[in-house]
């Protein structure tokens, strides 16, 4: 069955430094997802990604995140300046349609 | 804010027996609804969905009900495993929007041997 996969599996950066997390979505999906889970606490929508362009995004996802769809493939979530409060999992999701989302196994990101 | 929310953050069972597993939603928008399983170390996992034009839905051993007149929703997993351990997240979204889903609290299932 196909996956969705992420690259790294987990990340360790200084604070201020920038990340690029990478996802590879099933490859017939066509919207693609980023979410968050902070230790112990619910999965929290970050971004959605659909014809080559930011669909929605929360409060969350300010100016120091961007996505990237770099070619047919890859799909990727660059943190510009790390906090030390960006420190949790982040899963890639993709779709082919509206739902539901498939995740990947996420990259657990760790800011010191 | 709108939100979705778990009635019960822990859930311990017999193995062998059905597990309940309830959630409540808030928001009226709300059209199509998502069970995840979510295993330590890996990703949520689609378990069933429901759409809000139907109240029951059934899959392989599990259960989703659709209470809309109360803003409820539960899963039930029948004669529980313990591969059935894991956290459980219901979620929420419009069907018709391609939008985000929402993911309540989570509850965690533990099997008792």
């Amino acid at each position: 069955e196909p996956e969705v996969t992420q690259t790294p599996s987990h990340q360790v950066t200084q604070m201020g430094q920038e990340v690029i997390l990478r996802c590879v979505p099933i490859s017939n999906h066509l919207y693609f997802y980023w979410y968050r889970q902070i230790l112990g606490q619910k999965v929290e929508f970050l971004v959605s990604f659909y014809n080559n362009e930011i669909s929605e995004k929360s409060e969350i996802f300010d100016d120091q995140f961007s996505v990237e769809r770099p070619d047919g493939s890859n799909f990727t979530l660059k943190i510009r300046s790390t906090k030390l409060e960006d420190s949790a999992m982040y899963f890639c999701a993709s779709s082919p349609n509206n739902s539901p989302l498939h995740f990947g196994n996420g990259t657990r990101l760790t800011v010191t | 804010g709108e939100s979705v929310g778990l009635h019960l953050p822990t859930l311990s069972v017999q193995e062998g027996d059905n597990s309940i597993i309830n959630c409540a939603y808030s928001n009226s928008a709300s059209d199509y609804f998502i069970w995840y399983k979510q295993e330590s170390g890996k990703g949520p996992q689609f378990i069933i969905d429901i759409r809000s034009n139907m109240d029951k839905r059934q899959g392989q051993r599990v259960t989703v009900l659709l209470n809309k007149t109360v803003k409820h929703l539960s899963l039930q997993i029948a004669a529980t495993q313990p591969g059935d351990s894991a956290v459980y997240f219901c979620a929420e979204t419009a069907y018709s929007s391609a939008s985000k889903i929402i993911f309540g609290s989570g509850t965690r299932l533990s099997i008792r041997p």
